[in-house]
């Protein structure tokens, strides 16, 4: 596969349980994010990683916890999310400070 | 505060009418102004980065240009096919920061 995976591409989760989303990109960029997108809404940047180390946390409730075991592959763990969390959730990867490069999505329904 | 403005927020157009779409923007020393096409449901594909005033890039029925306030996507004989969300970001402090984005619709 070539360029930013993301699975699963579609989510239903209720309040309580507890999900992961998976991103993987094969540009060997170091740099990898987290957005969310709502209706209406601009993107909006969660984290950030260079080099597999957190450089950004764009004050986002403890409920999304991020992981990046490697440069090539970023998580995001879910629990107890609340129905204003449903949102399409897009991974991206960069070298630096250059182009982004995105992921298809994966679209989150929180009931 | 760095900002990034686009105009119109929606724009229909006839197949074979050309337009334009804008993006105003304020940052702090300009590190590069990317423009992506969004299909629904799906991730933003890039499209073009510019990096200095005057530049200009082109694919297909695209054109990018780049003044010291604000980039242009000039979209010359639309078809259907390129009807899609056109979103601008720019390098702002140390992240990227995204306009709302222009919908535009092709009619045939």
């Amino acid at each position: 596969e070539t360029g930013v995976t993301q699975t699963p591409r579609h989510l239903v989760m209720g309040m309580t349980n507890k999900k992961s989303l998976k991103c993987e990109q094969h540009l060997g960029h170091n740099a990898m994010y987290w957005y969310k997108q709502s209706a209406k809404k601009p993107l909006e940047l969660m984290f950030v990683y260079n080099f597999k180390e957190q450089t950004e946390n764009n004050s986002v409730p403890s409920r999304f916890s991020p992981e990046c075991p490697n440069s090539s592959h970023l998580f995001l763990h879910l629990h107890t999310l609340q129905p204003e969390d449903s949102a399409l959730y897009l991974c991206a990867s960069s070298q630096a400070t250059d182009t982004q490069y995105f992921g298809p999505g994966t679209r989150l329904t929180v009931l | 505060e760095d900002q990034v403005t686009q105009s119109p927020e929606a724009l229909r157009l006839q197949e074979g009418e050309s337009s334009s779409l804008n993006c105003s923007y304020t940052v702090s020393g300009l590190r590069g102004l990317f423009w992506y096409r969004q299909d629904p449901g799906k991730g933003p594909e890039f499209l073009f980065t510019l990096y200095s005033a005057g530049e200009e890039k082109e694919k297909e029925r695209l054109k990018a240009t780049l003044t010291k306030k604000e980039s242009f996507l000039h979209i010359t004989a639309p078809k259907p096919e390129d009807s899609a969300t056109y979103l601008c970001a720019v390098w702002g402090t140390g992240k990227l920061i995204f306009g709302q984005g222009t919908t535009l619709q092709v009619k045939p």
